[in-house]
């Protein structure tokens, strides 16, 4: 079974907007990662936050932890179309020495 | 800058052929991982490796085998296809295990342009 869901699965928005995506995850962890895949490429990693961390920021990009609720979730500001790709959360497992993906989240930005 | 290469990009393969997937990178990274992913499922981890000569089954190991005779080069194969192993491969390498990234050398992933591989 995975061990990240991501909510929603899709989400349509028009340029300007917020978007916001969520995930959720079931053992414990050192740290979450998010990481984006255009269309047809390979995974590129966004922003990475530990465990003892409540929230980091990286530009337009936002993640909250929230460890007692196992969810974090990924606040993309004043979307551009450029956004549009999938977003997925990883956790490591496996004692830290694997990196376990989650189902994703297919972002759609209008113009 | 190459970075993560993976070859072939694509390939068809007939139920019961093998074939190998090539994964080199260029960044001096010690750890590799193979993934695969499918519509609906994410990436599911196949087989990884800590360090040459090294390797270590992931989530979806059935089916393939790897080798990483050479620190660059994490080899992915199948030796008897099926169509349920019609799917993009993902090679990924990284400098620090996933557990130990933090802020200051973040032990991130980096990923190849995946592998489209369909078997008939």
């Amino acid at each position: 079974s995975q061990q990240g869901e991501e909510d929603p699965q899709a989400l349509s928005i028009q340029e300007g907007e917020n978007a916001t995506m969520n995930c959720s995850y079931k053992t414990s962890i050192n740290n979450l990662q998010w990481y984006r895949q255009n269309s047809g490429r390979g995974l590129v990693h966004l922003i990475l936050i530990r465990s003892n961390e409540r929230e980091k920021h990286s530009g337009r990009l936002r993640v909250t932890l929230d460890t007692s609720k196992k969810s974090s979730s990924l606040l993309i500001t004043a979307s551009r179309a450029a956004d549009t790709a999938s977003y997925f959360c990883a956790t490591d497992t496996g004692g830290g020495n694997k990196l376990t993906f989650g189902t994703g989240t297919q972002l759609k930005v209008e113009l | 800058n190459a970075g993560v290469t993976q070859t072939p990009k694509f390939r068809v393969l007939k139920t019961g052929q093998s074939m190998t997937l090539l994964c080199a990178q260029d960044m001096n990274h010690e750890y590799m991982y193979w993934y695969r992913q499918d519509p609906g499922m994410g990436l599911r981890l196949i087989h990884y490796s800590v360090g040459e000569g090294t390797t270590a089954k992931g989530e979806v190991p059935d089916g393939y085998n790897v080798s990483r005779l050479k620190k660059q080069n994490f080899l992915l194969g199948l030796e008897s296809a099926a169509p349920s192993q019609t799917s993009v491969y993902f090679c990924a390498s990284s400098t620090l295990l996933p557990g130990l990234a933090d802020f200051a050398n973040t032990g991130e992933l980096f990923f190849g342009e995946g592998s489209r591989l369909t078997v008939l």
